[in-house]
């Protein structure tokens, strides 16, 4: 079983939507939680950076995390054309290994015109 | 300010050649840690250099190994290269100060074995 459960899509919604991509975790030391955006023929873009669980807020982004039911989430609100790509989460953990990345296998998101 | 970059972006290479791929990153940024993306398994990690020493090391043989020199850049070499090394490798970077921070990756260089 992998760490981290991501649904590899493709998830295909008309713009203005609102979009909701999510992870699950299995390992309980995961204490930072990121979300990168991969464009194709692009190296991974960090978007969201997050240590506690809650909500965190950037522009249209909103990131939650739910470490009791291990469970992360990226709303994406007012899609675009231009958020078309895919979409890692990724996790580590705290101390001397946290500059290992876990990652999800990535959503492919399309935002219709 | 520069993002990471690496060179070169393409490479072909053949069955049992090896090969050095070389990353430098944000002006400032003192660790380098390497991933490996291919379509089956996603992005895994390699190893994480800081301050030319190897802090941190995942899952993979001996073939693939690395090094970073005083300016913070960074090579990976793969010796012995197989069919299933073909895949985009990412660099990514970090201040390095605290092991949590967040990673900036470059575009990567897109292996090919042939």
């Amino acid at each position: 079983q992998k760490e981290v459960e991501q649904d590899p899509g493709p998830l295909s919604v008309p713009e203005g939507a609102i979009v909701s991509l999510n992870c699950t975790y299995s390992n309980s030391a995961f204490q930072y939680f990121m979300w990168y955006r991969q464009y194709s023929r692009k190296g991974p873009e960090l978007l969201m950076y997050t240590y506690s669980s809650g909500n965190k807020e950037d522009g249209r982004f909103t990131a939650q995390v739910d470490k009791s039911s291990k469970y992360i989430s990226l709303f994406i609100r007012d899609s675009q054309p231009s958020d078309s790509a895919t979409y890692l989460c990724a996790m580590s953990e705290s101390g001397t290994s946290g500059s290992r990345l876990t990652f999800g296998e990535g959503t492919q998101l399309t935002v219709n015109p | 300010k520069a993002g990471v970059t690496q060179t070169p972006r393409y490479l072909i290479k053949t069955r049992g050649q090896q090969v050095t791929l070389s990353c430098s990153p944000i002006s400032g940024h003192r660790s380098v840690s390497w991933y490996q993306q291919t379509p089956g398994q996603g992005l895994q990690f390699l190893f994480e250099y800081f301050s030319e020493t190897q802090r941190n090391k995942g899952n993979f043989p001996g073939r693939f190994s690395g090094r970073q020199f005083s300016n913070s850049r960074s090579e990976m070499n793969v010796s012995t290269l197989e069919l299933g090394d073909s895949a985009l490798y990412l660099c990514a970077s970090s201040l390095g100060l605290r092991s949590n921070e967040p990673q900036h990756f470059g575009d990567g260089t897109r292996l090919s074995i042939l």
